[in-house]
């Protein structure tokens, strides 16, 4: 089966430029996750989607991050202003159901922000 | 919210010895606890899991442990090889959020 696709894989920006990320899960899969890596650590969820309603965004700074998931299938993450701190991997995962389910990730999105 | 501890942060092994890999986690709760392995500028891929019903459970050369009452559970790869050389991170799930260990460098030396 096809795996979760994102893009772009790369983008460089400057501070408070504007940035948008894609996402397409596995086929089936009803809950989508939008993740940032930062150099070192481990992935810090940002949101949660079940279908195209949010779960969890508790982690989501809300104030330039936004994210929408149409239709419950593809969804877009997009960054307005960006930030030195930003800078990071953006990954976007999916899974059958929510909680114990494993996760299938994808590529990932390694933005710069200059 | 669930709090994962993670440690080493990185941890060096003769070719063919063992590497455990110990996590700690906070809240009772959580009942799922995955392992992901991450080579470099690749993504995270699963490698092992365990629910909480569950004390142990072994696939080949890796095996996970849990210890629901001290609330930690540990990885361990036997026989290392050159190829098992990434970054693995524990997670731990109360029933909706997935929580991420900081990470475990392993290097496998020939």
């Amino acid at each position: 089966e096809a795996g979760v696709a994102q893009s772009p894989r790369y983008k460089i920006i400057e501070k408070r430029q504007s940035v948008a990320f894609w996402c397409n899960p596995i086929s089936g899969h009803a809950t989508l996750y939008w993740y940032q890596q930062i150099l070192g650590q481990g992935p810090k969820l940002l949101i949660q989607f079940q279908n195209n309603g949010v779960v969890d965004d508790s982690q989501l700074p809300k104030d330039r991050f936004s994210a929408e998931r149409l239709k419950g299938v593809d969804s877009t993450l997009k960054i307005q202003p960006a930030k030195l701190e930003d800078s990071a991997v953006y990954l976007c995962a999916s899974s059958l159901g929510s909680g114990a389910n494993e996760q299938y990730f994808g590529p990932g999105t390694r933005l710069t922000v200059t | 919210g669930e709090n994962v501890e993670q440690h080493p942060s990185t941890l060096s092994v003769q070719e063919g010895d063992s590497a455990v890999i110990k996590c700690t986690y906070s809240d009772s709760a959580s009942n799922y606890f995955p392992w992901y392995k991450q080579e470099l500028g690749k993504r995270p891929q699963l490698i092992i899991d365990i629910r909480s019903n569950v004390g142990e459970k072994k696939d080949q050369r890796i095996a996970v442990t849990l210890n629901k009452t001290a609330k930690h559970f540990s990885l361990h790869i036997t026989e290392t090889q050159p190829e098992d050389s990434a970054v693995y991170f524990c997670a731990a799930t109360p029933p909706r959020q997935l929580t991420f260990g900081s990470g475990t460098q392993l290097t496998v030396l020939p």
